[in-house]
């Protein structure tokens, strides 16, 4: 157990709908990373967090949107959903801000977009 | 011990065997490096890490060696057990290019007893 707690587990919804997922960060993990794992593309950064300030961007589409808020859990929107945006999204959290720390990832939510 | 070249995507070993999964990296101003296990259903799990200042790092059972000249990365796992089968990712990082982690395609490996 990393101890990053991701909910829900599994999430199956419609295209065109908005689903938020949720990441709670190891205690005394100031940053919070996400990550989006599909068969075709990998593991792929999408943006991390730090002490509620966004820190850094990767290939997050623009319908899609996160937040930290003052307790550093995390919350992951994702709106006007895809068929393609089915996949594993992972949460990671680490210590610091630079990235060049230890990341621990949670379990994931699996999203099915039907 | 089984070696591969550089990445393919699976490897096969006998229990008992040393392994060595081989990943190539992409940035030349990488300076940290991970290796991670996921198993199926499961997160990415930490096994060990390595920044650009060493050129090998040990851990338990395990031994990550980077060799800078030629953007390469290698995890080896000595004496393989069916615990050990799993996807194995590296992950690198170049902060200053204002991004997380990078990681590589994966490697599957299957150990038989």
């Amino acid at each position: 157990d990393s101890g990053v707690t991701q909910t829900p587990k599994h999430l199956i919804t419609a295209t065109g709908q908005r689903v938020t997922l949720r990441c709670s960060p190891r205690s005394g993990d100031l940053s919070v990373y996400w990550y989006q794992q599909s068969l075709d593309q990998g593991l792929q950064f999408l943006i991390q967090y730090y002490n509620g300030e966004e820190r850094a961007k990767g290939n997050i589409l623009e319908r899609f949107s996160a937040q930290q808020f003052p307790d550093l859990h995390s919350e992951l929107n994702l709106s006007s959903l895809e068929l393609g945006d089915s996949a594993l999204y992972f949460c990671a959290s680490s210590v610091g801000a630079s990235g060049g720390d230890k990341q621990f990832f949670g379990p994931g939510t699996r999203l099915t977009v039907l | 011990g089984e070696s591969v070249g550089l990445h393919l995507p699976t490897l096969s070993v006998q229990e008992g065997d040393n392994s060595i999964i081989n990943c190539a990296y992409s940035n030349s101003a990488s300076d940290y490096f991970i290796w991670y296990k996921q198993e199926s259903g499961k997160g990415p799990q930490f096994i060990i890490d390595i920044r650009s200042n060493m050129d090998k790092r040990q851990g338990q059972r395990v031994t990550v060696l980077l060799n800078k000249t030629v953007k390469h990365l290698s995890l080896q796992i000595a004496a393989t057990q069916p615990g050990d089968s799993a996807v194995y990712f590296c992950a690198e990082n170049a902060w200053e290019a204002g991004t997380a982690l990078i990681f590589g395609k994966g490697t599957t490996l299957s150990v038989s007893s």
